[in-house]
């Protein structure tokens, strides 16, 4: 089945200084991919959608200069959170669409908890 | 985008069958009903996903009411990895369009 790829799994960083999560199709081409973030005990929040080759569109309340999402190819889109605070942990969470070979239509990561300290 | 109910949370008895609820009042004609489930710390994970008629998989069922604006998940037999929140969802499109999450069902299996 169509798997997706998300790296690191986990990472720390200090406040101040950005992180980029990487998203990777491994065995389709994602035409759509979007991102999502969890704080603990809630549920997913849709953040923004990318399409390969186009700007990212971004959920009302999103900052778009704070989370820079590219996706330069069928098979890779990263998030990279600028200047991360603290109030920026979470779980972030990738998923993919897209290509005949993905059956099931949506392709979700296994996340990234980034805490900030 | 029409949005859904679950109930919070329910239990449920290991190798007993569960049937987890979902409203969706507002499905428009196009909406398919997906669902997917979360474990701690992990992504959703595909469990199944129809538009007029039930469905059948090897990890579970999905019944659909005539009028759409409801569907059950049907888990078989539950077992203790079937822990997790059970989220339904709405989307326009087979594959494409947006999901967004409602508060999911978080289903525990009492050994």
């Amino acid at each position: 089945g169509a798997v997706v790829s998300q790296h690191p799994s986990r990472v720390i960083c200090k406040s101040g200084t950005s992180v980029k999560i990487e998203c990777r199709s491994l065995d389709f081409q994602a035409t759509t991919m979007f991102w999502y973030r969890q704080f603990p005990k809630q549920s997913l929040m849709l953040m923004a959608t990318s399409n390969e080759g186009s700007k990212a569109t971004y959920e009302q309340g999103v900052e778009k200069d704070k989370f820079l999402i590219n996706h330069a190819s069928l098979t890779l889109s990263t998030l990279t959170v600028t200047s991360a605070h603290p109030e920026d942990s979470s779980f972030y969470i990738c998923s993919a669409t897209g290509g005949p070979e993905n059956a099931y239509g949506y392709t979700f990561g296994s996340g990234t908890r980034l805490t900030v300290v | 985008d029409a949005k859904t109910t679950q109930p919070n949370s329910m239990e449920s008895n290991e190798e007993e069958p569960v049937h987890l609820p979902c409203n969706h009042s507002t499905i428009s004609g196009t909406d398919y009903i997906h669902w997917y489930r979360q474990l701690p710390s992990q992504g959703p994970e595909y469990v199944i996903h129809g538009l007029t008629s039930n469905v059948n998989n090897r990890m579970a069922s999905l019944a659909i009411a005539e009028d759409r604006k409801s569907s059950t998940l049907i888990l078989h037999r539950a077992t203790l990895r079937d822990a997790a929140v059970y989220y339904c969802i709405l989307s326009q499109s087979n594959t494409g369009n947006q999901f967004y999450f409602g508060t999911g069902t978080s289903l525990t299996v009492i050994p």
